[in-house]
């Protein structure tokens, strides 16, 4: 299995700040990677495929980038509703795996 | 739009078979290049694939579980459905079912609210 990390594992930012989550995967694995936003008690929801591609309708503040084993997911200015767990996931390979998450909280 | 719902018991006694169904609104679960998959969350951890299911009807399951999962489709009640055999209390978790798009993307786009199952006698 491909095996996926992320971090840190937790931050806190004010609002405003721009906030940047790293993700790496155990091989190349291309750009075959999406980002998930998890709002506590929700299902997760799709913001970034292939690495850099905004999903429909999700803000721009939103971005990802990397290829390979090295990835990036970034927000550029922080919002109260921005409050989640982040996950990458690689798709490269089955089983498909998610990194742990990263918790971002208000400051 | 395309929505699913999960449905099953919340409850599972250990060594029992949890059986759970996907219910599919909105769009055929037969058209389209999608795959249907399950994942499910632990409480307080992270996300596992348990498996997905094609329109075609082939499955891929997670090594991990692949002795205990079956997957299958019903498309005349336009709905998939997951059973996991033999569980113990590591099965506890929040069950998800999704849809996997592969068509100028490969991704999980469309997710159900989650349905909670404890494994406990």
């Amino acid at each position: 299995d491909i095996q996926m990390t992320q971090s840190p594992s937790s931050l806190s930012a004010s609002v405003g700040d721009r906030v940047t989550i790293a993700c790496q995967a155990s091989q190349d694995i291309s750009n075959y990677l999406n980002w998930y936003q998890q709002k506590p008690g929700k299902a997760p929801t799709l913001l970034i495929f292939d690495a850099s591609n905004l999903e429909t309708g999700v803000p721009s503040r939103f971005s990802g980038s990397g290829s390979g084993t090295d990835f990036t997911f970034t927000i550029s200015s922080l919002q109260p509703e921005d409050i989640a767990t982040y996950y990458c996931q690689q798709f490269d390979n089955l089983p498909f795996t998610f990194g742990p998450g990263t918790k971002v909280g208000i400051k | 739009q395309v929505q699913l719902q999960e449905s099953g018991p919340g409850l599972v006694r250990p060594s029992q078979t949890l059986s759970l169904t996907c219910i599919v609104s909105g769009g055929s679960i037969s058209s389209g290049s999608y795959y249907w998959i399950w994942v499910r969350q632990p409480a307080g951890k992270g996300l596992e694939w348990i498996g997905r299911i094609y329109t075609s009807g082939s499955t891929n399951y997670n090594p991990s579980l692949e002795s205990r999962v079956t997957i299958s489709l019903d498309t005349s009640k336009n709905q998939f459905s997951l059973k996991l055999s033999s569980v113990t209390a590591a099965d506890t978790a929040v069950y998800y079912c999704a849809r996997e798009v592969v068509v100028g993307l490969d991704a999980f786009d469309i997710w159900g609210q989650g349905t909670m199952v404890t494994v406990s006698s």
